[in-house]
């Protein structure tokens, strides 16, 4: 397996503009994880799913911000519109099971001018 | 990720000698616990992990101690290497399975 996928590597955007991030969890892993890593806040936790179900987004900034995992191989958080406080590193991961470690993907770095 | 500028706590320390990377969790319903190393520019990998039935475990050149009356957990690096130098996350999974993790501290080994 090639690993969580994430797309793409690097968005640059305009304010206002929306932006869309994308992952490809590894295939028979029942658990993904959104995170967004800055340097204030660290590495938070967004949202996660459960079998494609969202499970907890408390993590979530604002209402600009949603997810959506409409399969079991494929997941986006979508920004709209985005700001300039957006601009940090998305971090998908992915997980097979209770008690398992979680699959790191190699991160979006997102920046919002 | 990139964590040039992060304002994380740094250990540094000389190649060859021990590491210990503390961190304090939050959560006393967490029952599972879980390191990881982040170099500059990419994700963060996983090392090692603990169930919180037991307070110490080994891998190769590591050891998690779990102290659950103080919340506690700590990451010992044997004979620290050039290659460990990165970023090193503890994080707790609580109720759910939700994962979620600590700020961070940066190890840089000193040749």
């Amino acid at each position: 397996d090639a690993g969580v996928i994430q797309s793409p590597r690097h968005e640059v955007t305009e304010m206002g503009q929306e932006v869309t991030l994308r992952c490809k969890p590894i295939s028979g892993h029942d658990y993904l994880f959104w995170y967004r890593q800055t340097m204030m806040r660290g590495l938070e936790l967004l949202i996660y799913f459960n079998n494609n179900v969202p499970i907890d987004d408390s993590g979530m900034p604002e209402d600009r911000f949603s997810a959506k995992m409409p399969n079991a191989s494929f997941s986006t958080l979508k920004i709209q519109p985005s700001e300039p406080r957006d601009s940090a590193v998305y971090f998908c991961a992915s997980m097979r099971q209770a008690n398992t470690e979680a699959f790191f993907g190699q991160g979006t770095r997102l920046t919002v001018v | 990720g990139e964590n040039v500028g992060l304002h994380l706590p740094t250990l540094s320390v000389q190649e060859g000698d021990n590491s210990i990377i503390n961190c304090a969790y939050s959560n006393s319903a967490s029952d599972y616990f879980i390191w990881y190393k982040q170099e500059s520019g990419k994700g963060p990998q996983f090392i090692i992990d603990i169930r919180s039935n037991m307070d110490k475990r080994q891998g190769q050149r590591v050891t998690v101690l779990l102290n659950k009356t103080v919340k506690h957990l700590s990451l010992q690096i044997a004979a620290t290497q050039p290659g460990d130098s990165a970023v090193y996350f503890c994080g707790e999974r609580a109720a759910g399975n939700k994962l979620t993790f600590g700020g961070g501290t940066r190890v840089l080994v000193k040749p």
